[in-house]
């Protein structure tokens, strides 16, 4: 059981807007930062997001983060077969003194 | 360019140690805190441990399951980090990333686990 909660799953058609949320607590999401990653099938996970909403060098500005409270969400816009992939949101908690990943959203582009 | 290559993964059986290693270049790796991260087979992420730079502290956290089993080290001269674990358990079987957390790089600072490496892989079993 994580202590980040995510769907398990998502899904949306080409050019379509998806979110992922991802669902903390006082103890976690709710006092420091998000981050995302995106992991595609067979290779290592790739920062999208850090600090709940910048962007690293490189990812396109398709891809936006957002927190409110104690829970985040991803959003992904102008959806495209390339963003099929698992997604992961992360948070340092403060009660565990150690860092926390959500389960993951595996996005499937139909 | 910023390369992390992890190695020292194998076959190992339950109560055996194994120590993993991850060369870094292209980066001020004295001043980076630096993540181990695994992933069991077909499972999510899990983070197992992080070492903050020397000029932050050099600490050391671990997360729950490995605490007093796996200790992270670091070598400033070598540019390289380590993962030592023992009395390995075969829940510990995993995929293990290393990667950046929190660095410095001039007047830049980066956030996140922005470089990851490929992994190397760890079965327990008998």
């Amino acid at each position: 059981q994580s202590v980040l909660t995510q769907p398990p799953s998502a899904s949306g058609t080409p050019g379509q807007r998806v979110t992922i949320s991802c669902s903390g607590s006082s103890s976690n999401t709710g006092i420091n930062y998000v981050y995302w990653y995106q992991q595609l099938p067979e290779t290592a996970p790739k920062l999208l997001i850090f600090r709940n909403n910048q962007r690293p060098s490189g990812v396109p500005d398709r891809f936006s983060g957002s927190k409110s409270g104690t829970s985040a969400s991803l959003a992904i816009s102008g959806l495209r077969s390339e963003d099929e992939a698992d997604y992961y949101c992360a948070s340092w908690d403060n009660s565990l003194s150690g860092r926390v990943f959500g389960g993951g959203t595996k996005l499937t582009v139909l | 360019e910023v390369q992390l290559v992890e190695s020292g993964g194998g076959l190992v059986e339950p109560g055996g140690s194994l120590r993993l290693s991850c060369a870094t270049s292209g980066f001020t790796f004295t001043n980076a805190w630096m993540n181990w991260v695994r992933q069991a087979p077909g499972k999510g992420l899990e983070w197992v441990g992080r070492i903050k730079s020397k000029t932050d502290g050099g600490t050391t956290d671990y997360a729950a399951p490995v605490k007093g089993r796996f200790t992270i080290s670091r070598d400033d001269s070598k540019n390289t980090l380590h993962l030592q674990m023992n009395s390995l358990e075969t829940e510990d079987t995993a995929v293990y990333y290393c990667t950046t957390d929190r660095r410095v790089e001039g007047p830049t600072l980066f956030y996140g686990m922005g470089v990851w490496g490929q992994g190397t892989t760890v079965t327990v079993s008998s």
